[in-house]
């Protein structure tokens, strides 16, 4: 069974400087999708970064940013320029093409500091 | 565009009592999942309904959870008696048939509290 982990249950950050979120996987597959969702508080959860499996090519969305090592099984999320409003619970998750389910991290409580 | 909606957003019940919980996925999209969040732990996946079919109901914890998918629209999520670990935050997601199928929108949630 595929397995997320997150190793940081809470991270702060300096208003506009950068952070990086961790996340590692186990999985015996070899087609498979990874996510980052962010949840801010009392709100929505929505997708901010995604990265397939078979791409090297790191996914970038704006000041959104991933570390993909395959072979290491990691898939990390930079923040550059960390504004007040990426405040909010980052949880990593694995989809499974198998299994056609997503798998989560534990999640990352991010606290932005003015 | 509506996007997936929840109800109701939050509930408080004793323990052995009823709850309902309700989805209403994007429209169109016959994929429809419900997730779990205990406190403090990993969102944990419950079922996935294709349509109005269970395709995956591995995550269903007992038989006190009874979801339901009628005419392929809404579901329901009941759970009858609840106990104290029922406690969490229930996520519904909705998404496309085929290739995007991946591709999950998120409800708010339902923050229940099992006294």
């Amino acid at each position: 069974a595929q397995t997320v982990t997150q190793s940081q249950p809470e991270m702060s950050v300096q208003e506009a400087e950068t952070v990086t979120l961790s996340c590692t996987y186990d999985t015996s597959e070899s087609d498979y999708y990874l996510f980052w969702y962010k949840q801010p508080p009392s709100r929505q959860m929505i997708l901010v970064i995604r990265q397939e499996a078979y791409k090297q090519q790191n996914a970038t969305e704006n000041r959104f940013s991933v570390n993909f090592q395959k072979a290491a099984k990691s898939f990390s999320l930079k923040i550059s320029d960390s504004q007040l409003g990426d405040a909010a619970m980052y949880f990593c998750a694995y989809w499974s093409q198998g299994a056609q389910k997503l798998v989560f991290g534990q999640g990352t409580r991010l606290t932005i500091n003015p | 565009e509506a996007g997936v909606t929840q109800f109701p957003s939050h509930s408080v019940i004793e323990k052995g009592q009823t709850v309902t919980l309700r989805c209403d996925p994007i429209s169109g999209h016959d994929n429809l999942y419900w997730y779990r969040r205990v406190m403090g732990k990993e969102i944990k996946f419950l079922l996935h309904f294709v349509k109005e079919s269970k395709q995956d109901e591995s995550g269903m914890p007992n038989n006190r959870f009874l979801a339901e998918r009628t005419g392929g629209t809404y579901s329901t999520l009941k759970v009858q008696p609840a106990e104290l670990e029922d406690s969490g935050v229930y996520f519904c997601a909705s998404s496309p048939m085929g290739r995007d199928i991946y591709e999950q929108f998120f409800g708010p949630g339902t923050r229940l509290t099992v006294l």
